[in-house]
């Protein structure tokens, strides 16, 4: 089953460029992610759908300055323009025919 | 417009019993699945266990299985967890959550507003 891998924590300025990564374990560089942002004291929301090729489709809504791409089995989540709101919880998630759901540990990214 | 509304937020003893709700609107319920995770206090997503509302399949994630069920009444386009016993340890913001196909693949791609449970004595 997939298991995906992400960085407890990032940081980065206010109007700078952010790339945060969920990894997927061996075997499973192929599978399709979707990235997710939980504001402080909010319920997720859905930002972007990767595949491994690096193409995306985002979610009603999200802004420009959110974006995507792979390489291998990493998938990125690239945030320019960084602003206060982006301050927030990433998690990645994917699909497995056996375990259905599985999500990564979430990055904390912090605006400075 | 997909909504996904949740009930609001309980407060309950051990050993009570709780269903919380969620109601979908603005897409077809019955054709696709509904998930529901658990986010405990500063902590990451769990998911519970989806359901396809159109035939009521049911899967569960292997730390909830027995502890939870998850149903759904397609009349009403409502989804619902429940609990028989509660435990203190199942204090934390449950979320709903339609998935979405994509080739071979799902992911979930609207969430509801969250329901809170606190369990306490």
């Amino acid at each position: 089953q997939p298991v995906l891998t992400q960085s407890s924590s990032a940081s980065a300025s206010l109007g700078s460029s952010v790339k945060l990564t969920c990894t997927l374990s061996s075997g499973h560089s192929s599978y399709i992610i979707a990235w997710h942002q939980q504001q402080p004291g909010k319920a997720p929301r859905y930002l972007m759908k990767l595949e491994g090729s690096g193409s995306y489709n985002k979610g009603s809504g999200v802004p420009d300055r959110f974006s995507g791409s792979s390489s291998g089995a990493d998938r990125y989540l690239t945030i320019s323009n960084l602003q206060s709101e982006d301050e927030a919880d990433y998690y990645c998630e994917t699909w497995d025919s056996n375990t259905h759901v599985v999500f990564g540990g979430g990055t904390k990214l912090t605006v400075l | 417009e997909v909504q996904l509304v949740q009930s609001g937020a309980e407060v309950k003893k051990p050993g009570e019993s709780l269903k919380i709700s969620c109601k979908g609107s603005g897409y077809s319920f019955t054709s696709y699945w509904i998930g529901w995770v658990r986010q405990m206090p500063g902590k990451g997503l769990e998911w519970m266990g989806i359901i396809y509302p159109g035939d009521s399949d049911t899967r569960y994630s292997p730390s909830f299985q027995g502890q939870v069920t998850i149903s759904a009444d397609k009349s009403i386009s409502t989804a619902y967890l429940q609990w028989s016993s509660l435990k203190a340890s199942d204090t934390a913001m449950y979320y709903c959550a339609r998935r979405v196909a994509w080739g071979a693949f799902y992911y979930f791609d609207y969430w509801g507003q969250g329901t809170l449970v606190t369990v306490s004595s």
